[in-house]
């Protein structure tokens, strides 16, 4: 059964905090992503990645940083957390190759007060 | 720019009647994937059919299925049949621009509520 899992479903952190996001997949897929999810906004890609140490700049990169040190591993860093960066999160990964699906974590939740 | 419109926020149907959930997009890629994904209550991501852009027939799965458009650049998906588990959040996806690991953008979805 493939999986995505991530580190926590909900995480509650302080406004200035640095915050670590972790998504592991076990179906040694190339490509991994970090999308944030917000109400009426649909799901906004942040960063991918296709292979190790290599990341690629989505639609809404400010404020984040990523990390891909091993294949199975994605890290999605909030620098110094703020308000505005309170969403769901959700990880994904898929085969490398633009015909195939993506297969998503549970999601974490974050909320910066 | 790569863009995805879900115009419809929310849709009613009544239980066993199809409908259709409308997506187009903009894109100057030729080649690209469209998707549609199911969100339940529950919050997971479900994979429902992909239309790849150089495919000439319109892709099914089940009960779901892909209207393509490549002219008016539409991608609608229709439910036959409905269900009251089809209850959910549909998105619409694009993966194309053949940048490395080829980024995928997503609609802001659209809410389908069946009725019994």
């Amino acid at each position: 059964d493939v999986k995505v899992t991530q580190s926590s479903r909900y995480l509650v952190k302080r406004t200035g905090e640095k915050v670590f996001l972790e998504c592991v997949q076990d179906m040694d897929h190339e490509n991994m992503f970090w999308y944030r999810q917000d109400p009426g906004l649909g799901l906004r890609l942040i960063y991918f990645s296709y292979d190790v140490k290599m990341k690629e700049k989505g639609d809404i990169p400010e404020g984040y940083s990523v990390s891909r040190e091993k294949k199975e591993r994605f890290s999605l860093i909030l620098e110094s957390a703020s308000t505005n960066q309170t969403s769901m999160y959700l990880c994904a990964s898929s085969l490398l190759g633009q015909n195939y699906e993506q297969y998503f974590g549970p999601g974490t939740r974050l909320t910066v007060t | 720019a790569q863009k995805i419109t879900q115009t419809q926020p929310g849709m009613f149907v009544q239980e066993k009647e199809a409908v259709t959930l409308d997506c187009t997009y903009d894109t100057s890629d030729q080649s690209y994937g469209l998707f549609w994904y199911k969100q339940p209550s529950s919050g997971e991501m479900i994979f429902l059919i992909y239309q790849g852009s150089y495919d000439e027939q319109n892709a099914t799965e089940g009960r779901y299925s892909l209207n393509f458009q490549k002219a008016r650049k539409s991608a609608n998906l229709v439910i036959s049949a409905s269900q009251l588990g089809d209850s959910a959040m549909y998105f619409c996806a694009m993966r194309g621009g053949g940048t490395g690991g080829f980024k995928t953008i997503f609609g802001a979805g659209t809410r389908l509520f069946v009725k019994a």
